[in-house]
């Protein structure tokens, strides 16, 4: 069975710092792997996504996010954080398998930005 | 356009009563799902529907009701709800059901009383 971690539950930054959030992957079959973004009352946005190809993954609002097989990992990065950034992010995957398209959360990670 | 559309907004109801959720996209996608998400957790899957069948439940308790009209509508329809249902009911869609992006609408917030 598919499984995703994310290491941190809470991380705080001060508005221009670099963002971390790091995500990890069991698999043996290498799955396709999300970032979502959910700010206060609302859905979850897409952040980004690796299925095949680039390892390194651009997104929307500064994040990208490398794919790493070697060490199953996919972490999130923005080199300046904004005040707007402050929200709860999950980390997803989806399965190699045609039969099982079942999404896999991370437990979430909360991030605050201090002025 | 990735936009899914859920109504209400927000739902108070009492254990006795009976309501929908409704969630709406014009994407083309053919797969719909249901996810139910408590505060400062992440989502969790209740129901698939792929072309319009039911695909997966996940052992969800008959009180929730899923149906699908057609490729573009999705509802869950609620009935003698517990308060621990209380919670951010999201809808989200995917082109296909094979590792396909899945698009989240804004959800509908529902209190049991």
């Amino acid at each position: 069975a598919q499984s995703v971690t994310q290491l941190g539950s809470h991380v705080s930054v001060s508005e221009g710092a670099l963002v971390l959030l790091r995500c990890n992957y069991s698999s043996s079959v290498p799955p396709y792997l999300f970032w979502y973004v959910q700010y206060p009352n609302q859905g979850l946005q897409l952040l980004l996504k690796y299925t095949t190809g680039a390892t390194l993954v651009k997104g929307i609002n500064g994040f990208e996010a490398e794919f790493k097989k070697s060490e199953t990992s996919f972490h999130l990065t923005k080199p300046s954080a904004h005040m707007s950034d402050a929200a709860e992010y999950f980390c997803a995957a989806s399965p190699g398998r045609s039969n099982d398209y079942k999404l896999s959360f991370g437990a979430g990670t909360t991030v605050t930005v201090r002025a | 356009d990735t936009e899914v559309t859920q109504t209400p907004k927000h739902l108070v109801m009492g254990m006795t009563n009976k309501k929908s959720l409704k969630c709406e996209q014009h994407m083309g996608h053919r797969a719909m799902y249901w996810y139910k998400q408590k505060a400062k957790k992440p989502p969790e899957l209740m129901f698939v529907y792929s072309y319009e069948k039911l695909s997966i439940n996940e052992s969800v308790p008959s009180r929730f009701s899923p149906e699908c009209p057609n490729s573009s509508l999705l509802n869950l329809h609620l009935h003698a709800l517990q308060p621990e249902d209380s919670a951010l009911y999201l809808c989200a869609s995917s082109l296909g059901t094979y590792q396909e992006t899945q698009y989240f609408g804004p959800g509908t917030r529902l209190l049991v009383l």
